[in-house]
């Protein structure tokens, strides 16, 4: 079964600030997701990586196959970023998620 | 195009109680995974469907059950609802093994 661990549990920045969140897991995988949770409850898929880099926005993804560690990060961040950022893995051919416990970032004015 | 739907979005039961949840996919979209999140255990994957066929099923008791329809639509059910079971229950449906689409979730409260 895999372990996935995410750092740091909860981050407040000031906004402007760069962010940046990790993740680890355990047991080799197939693909690593980044999602955001809002207040009320939605998940958006951010990214799904299976090796290198993906940036979109202000946002970028990173993942080390050989390391088992990934990071998000944020750059110039802002309010409207504040949100919990959930890791999770999928093993080959599955649908099946393991996910972390969740950043819960807090951006402020 | 739509987003995936569920519903209800909010239900109340009390102990005992059975419950029963929808989820309808994208349009196109073969694949439902469903999800429990609650405070204390995070995410948890309970069930995968493709094609009408339950592919994974996660870590829980036999009272949760779940079944597609050959529209893709999706429900579970829960028997014999416990105070533990009071969670939001998310679907996502997918083409791939690639992004996964979430429904905004229907959040059950058992008392």
């Amino acid at each position: 079964k895999n372990e996935v661990e995410q750092s740091p549990q909860n981050l407040t920045a000031q906004e402007g600030e760069f962010i940046t969140i990790n993740c680890s897991y355990s047991v080799g995988i197939s693909a690593l997701h980044w999602l955001q949770q809002h207040p009320g409850g939605g998940i958006v898929s951010l990214f799904m990586l299976s090796s290198g880099k993906k940036k979109h926005g202000r946002l970028i993804a990173t993942i080390n196959i050989q390391e088992k560690h990934s990071s998000l990060h944020i750059t110039a961040s802002h309010p409207r970023d504040s949100a919990v950022y959930i890791c999770a893995v999928s093993g080959a051919g599955s649908y099946q998620l393991t996910f972390g416990k969740g950043t819960k970032l807090s951006v402020i004015p | 195009k739509a987003g995936v739907t569920q519903t209800p979005r909010y239900l109340i039961k009390t102990r005992g109680q059975q419950v029963t949840l929808s989820c309808s996919p994208i349009s196109g979209h073969r694949s439902v995974s469903w999800y429990q999140q609650t405070p204390g255990q995070g995410l948890q994957f309970l069930f995968e469907y493709f094609s009408e066929t339950q592919r994974n099923k996660g870590n829980f008791p036999g009272r949760f059950s779940g079944r597609q329809f050959s529209n893709s639509r999706s429900e579970m059910n829960v028997s014999t609802l416990e105070l533990g079971d009071s969670a939001l229950y998310l679907c996502a449906s997918s083409i791939t093994t690639d992004t996964q689409y979430f429904g905004p979730g229907t959040r059950l409260t058992v008392l």
